[in-house]
């Protein structure tokens, strides 16, 4: 089954912390991102990357970096995470944007990671 | 600065009518959006798309319209069913921007009454 698979799903931690919030897909895409949604303010993306060790920030890329050693995995790290870290994050992927002469931007979500720093 | 737009927090419409969804942008470069759909505790999922080079696209029930001179797309579910019931969240990328970022709206609730 094609999927984007994020762990864990539910994490309560401390300021300061380092915590590691894992995310992995199967369908060989080459486009990963992270987003974070908060009441009122939609998804956001945090970072993203375009292919195997290519990273870019995106707009809230501040307290986050992100890593792309695979193309399958898109790990995203907090060195020192605080309160207004806390929030419902999404890992999405997706083939870049033309295949032939098909345009798709069709992103694929994972289940969400809920985190709370206290 | 909000690009993208969804005006109404909530909508309540009743099984079997139609569902209009609303979406405004302010970026005159976006040229492809797309509907997503969120249920609890899940990740959104993609519904229907739409290139800046139309001005409809049909999925079955679904149906996206797009009038670029106003910068509003609007989704319509038609007949609305319960399992409709969920958050949708309207998103646009620009295709020149070299970065396949969607930029995404608030989110607007649907509620469908049986």
């Amino acid at each position: 089954e094609a999927q984007v698979t994020q762990n864990p799903r539910y994490l309560i931690t401390v300021t300061g912390k380092k915590l590691t919030v894992t995310c992995s897909q199967n369908m060989n895409h080459e486009y990963m991102s992270w987003y974070r949604q908060d009441p009122g303010l939609g998804l956001r993306q945090i970072y993203y990357s375009m292919n195997v060790e290519v990273t870019d920030k995106g707009d809230v890329p501040e307290g986050y970096k992100v890593s792309r050693k695979e193309k399958r995995n898109f790990p995203l790290i907090l060195e020192s995470p605080s309160p207004n870290q806390t929030s419902l994050y999404f890992c999405a992927s997706s083939l870049m944007g033309t295949e032939g002469l098909a345009v798709s931007y069709e992103q694929y979500f994972g289940p969400g990671t809920r985190l709370t720093v206290t | 600065d909000q690009q993208v737009k969804q005006n109404s927090p909530s909508l309540s419409v009743q099984e079997g009518r139609i569902s209009i969804l609303n979406c405004d942008y302010t970026n005159s470069m976006f040229d492809y959006f797309l509907w997503y759909k969120k249920y609890p505790a899940e990740g959104p999922t993609f519904l229907i798309s739409i290139s800046s080079i139309k001005d409809k696209n049909e999925d079955g029930r679904f149906t996206v319209f797009l009038n670029k001179s106003a910068k509003h797309l609007s989704l319509h579910i038609v007949p609305s069913q319960p399992g409709d019931s969920a958050v949708y969240f309207c998103a646009a990328i620009g295709s020149n921007f070299g970065n396949e970022k969607l930029t995404f709206g608030t989110g607007t609730r649907l509620t469908i009454i049986p």
